[in-house]
């Protein structure tokens, strides 16, 4: 079974501080792809990786970037954490047949 | 431009109650189709999927139909337990293989 990672399942941080969010997946998959989740705004996607060293803006991609150094690995950075930023993060990875396969989620307060 | 409209919910049900979550699609030609699963505190799993017109995806007693004609993925279970409550999602994949689209989830509770 494909297995996706994230480092944490609950972070509290404060305004203004530098967060990363770790994702790992163990399938060789080429796509990654980092969503946040809010209640009544269903899925937003907020970058998404096609290969090694490459990234590109989903839909709401202001106030986050993102690194791919290693294939197995995605991470997600705000760079000033701000309280609308509160969330649940979901990380996935995508098999070459289309469907994804999702980590647990970080949940993630802003305080 | 792709979107995929779920029913609102909560959808409430009795245990072994018969279940449909409705799914229609909009889409250029013909996308792949997926019913993803969200139980609480968790990420996302993937339940099923569709990928040509009449295909039927199926998997621990919960089944869609993928209909062309009226461009619909309807989810279905003929006896709902307890443990099925959950947040479902609708999902498409368009043929360019780019972003998976996804509907707004419904909430079902059983009890």
């Amino acid at each position: 079974d494909v297995k996706v990672t994230q480092s944490s399942r609950y972070l509290v941080k404060r305004t203004g501080e530098k967060v990363f969010l770790e994702c790992v997946q163990d399938m060789d998959h080429e796509n990654m792809f980092w969503y946040r989740q809010d209640p009544g705004l269903g899925l937003r996607l907020i970058y998404f990786s096609y290969d090694v060293k490459m990234k590109e803006k989903g839909d709401i991609p202001e106030g986050y970037s993102v690194s791919r150094e290693k294939k197995e690995r995605f991470s997600l950075i705000l760079e000033s954490a701000s309280t609308n930023q509160t969330s649940m993060y979901l990380c996935a990875s995508r098999k070459n047949t289309g469907e994804l396969f999702f980590g647990e989620g970080s949940r993630l307060t802003v305080l | 431009g792709n979107s995929v409209t779920q029913m609102e919910g909560p959808v409430t049900l009795s245990e072994e109650a018969f279940l449909t979550i409705n799914c229609t699609y909009t889409a250029t030609g013909y996308p792949s189709l997926f019913w993803y699963v969200q139980y609480p505190g968790e990420g996302l799993q993937l339940l099923l999927k569709a990928t040509k017109a009449d295909d039927k995806g199926s998997n621990k007693g919960f089944e869609a139909t993928y209909r062309k004609e009226t461009t619909s993925f309807h989810l279905e279970k003929g006896s709902v337990q307890v443990s099925d409550s959950a947040v479902y999602f609708c999902a498409l994949i368009p043929l360019s293989f780019q972003k998976l689209v996804f509907g707004t989830g419904t909430r079902l509770l059983v009890s």
